[in-house]
């Protein structure tokens, strides 16, 4: 079944302690991004990758960082989180940035 | 930065009626316009997209119109049902990122 899975579903951590967020799809597809969602705010895109070994900033990549070592699997890193990143985490995947994104079922974080 | 504002933020039309959402772009560039909608508790999920060598693409009840000259595009969704209730983005292709709306809102009342 094609689909984006993102481990874990549900995080509850502490201002300081560093964690990571997986995203892996099994498409095939180019491009993936990291979105947060916030109420009123909307869909927020944090990080993208092109390709493998491509990443770039999106809209709001203060206090996060990822890495695409592998074209299936991009992981979103919180070095030191703080409770301004409690958010709704949604990884998506797509063959091209001007294409449908296929989104995983999202991650609730809650930093205290 | 580059920007997508979309109204309104919530919306109640009765049931049988239609809805319309609209959204602005600022990035005279952006040639990818798709539609997501998201239910309660779930991922959003596309409902219709838009290139900009097109006006006006339609699927069953829904269209979306795009006008690139005015920077704008719609969401037409027409003889509403209960199970069109959910939040709406737009989005917009800004080079090689995407930029969402803030959402929609859509009530459907009996």
């Amino acid at each position: 079944e094609a689909q984006v899975t993102q481990n874990p579903r549900y995080l509850i951590t502490v201002t300081g302690k560093k964690l990571t967020v997986t995203c892996s799809q099994n498409m095939n597809h180019e491009y993936m991004s990291w979105y947060r969602q916030d109420p009123g705010l909307g869909l927020r895109q944090i990080y993208y990758s092109m390709n493998v070994e491509v990443t770039d900033k999106g809209d709001v990549p203060e206090g996060y960082k990822v890495s695409r070592k592998e074209k299936r699997n991009f992981p979103l890193i919180l070095e030191s989180p703080s409770p301004n990143q409690t958010s709704l985490y949604f990884c998506a995947s797509s063959p091209y940035h001007y294409n449908e994104q296929f989104f995983g079922p999202g991650t609730r974080l809650t930093v205290l | 930065g580059e920007n997508v504002e979309q109204h309104p933020s919530t919306l109640s039309v009765q049931e049988g009626d239609s809805a319309v959402i609209k959204c602005t772009y600022s990035d005279s560039a952006s040639n990818y316009f798709p539609w997501y909608k998201q239910e309660l508790g779930k991922r959003p999920q596309l409902i219709i997209d838009i290139r900009s060598n097109v006006g006006e693409k339609k699927d069953q009840r829904i269209a979306v119109t795009l006008n690139k000259t005015a920077k704008h595009f719609s969401l037409h969704i027409t003889e509403t049902q209960p199970e069109d209730s959910a939040v709406y983005f737009c989005a917009a292709s800004s080079g090689d990122k995407i930029i969402f709306g803030k959402g929609t809102r859509l009530h459907i009342l009996p």
